[in-house]
């Protein structure tokens, strides 16, 4: 069964620390992996992963995809409160019209 | 401004009723997908269309009908067959293709009292 996993499910840690959130991926089929923002609403795209071993960064937010070890990590530098987010992560598989397998997400909360 | 609207916000329904959600994208997607999320779980998929008047079951279709009459339109009807519909429920759409971005709308978050 195609499976997506994150860790940790939760993190708190304090303004200016660096996080590193971790998923792992067992899908069949596989064509990319995502990323996304949730802050009690709608998530909201970060990342789409295709290649391995090229980083995407988008300020303080950067994230690498291993496909030999079925892993991606996010990581986040420098974080401030506006982090505070579940993050989920969702791998794209194209079988039978394609569809999107998210993990659990990853509640991170920074803290002043 | 383009996107994806859903509504309502929220939602209170009593046990045995049907209640029918909608979202609503003027992206020109080819694509829509309805998602459930539960706390502590990540997004399940429902229904998802692929073009107009096609839609497909996707992993906890039991309970719920969709139609797609339209392309901007994909309305989620949660039936009172629906075991445990107390959910947040997020509409999404995408271009089509491979290993496309899908964009999100707003939420619904339906609670059965």
């Amino acid at each position: 069964e195609d499976k997506v996993v994150q860790s940790p499910l939760s993190l708190v840690v304090h303004e200016g620390d660096t996080v590193t959130l971790n998923c792992s991926y067992e899908v069949t089929n596989f064509r990319s992996l995502l990323w996304y923002k949730q802050e009690k609403k709608a998530p909201t795209f970060l990342f789409m992963l295709t290649s391995s071993g090229i980083e995407k960064k988008s300020g303080r937010l950067s994230s690498i995809l291993d496909k030999k070890e079925l892993f991606s990590i996010l990581n986040i530098t420098a974080t401030q409160t506006g982090d505070s987010a579940v993050y989920l992560c969702a791998v794209f598989r194209y079988n039978q019209g394609g569809k999107l397998i998210f993990g659990q997400g990853t509640e991170l909360s920074v803290k002043p | 401004d383009g996107g994806i609207t859903q509504s309502p916000k929220y939602l209170f329904r009593k046990e045995g009723q049907n209640v029918t959600l909608s979202c609503e994208q003027n992206l020109n997607h080819d694509a829509m997908y309805w998602y459930r999320q539960d706390p502590g779980q990540g997004l399940r998929l429902i229904y998802y269309s692929q073009i107009v008047n096609d839609f497909q079951k996707g992993d906890i279709a039991e309970g719920y009908s969709v139609s797609r009459e339209k392309k901007e339109s994909f309305p989620l009807t949660v039936t009172s067959a629906q075991k445990n519909p107390t959910a947040f429920y997020l509409c999404a759409s995408s271009t089509g293709g491979l290993g496309d971005t899908q964009y999100f709308g707003p939420g619904t978050r339906l609670t059965v009292l």
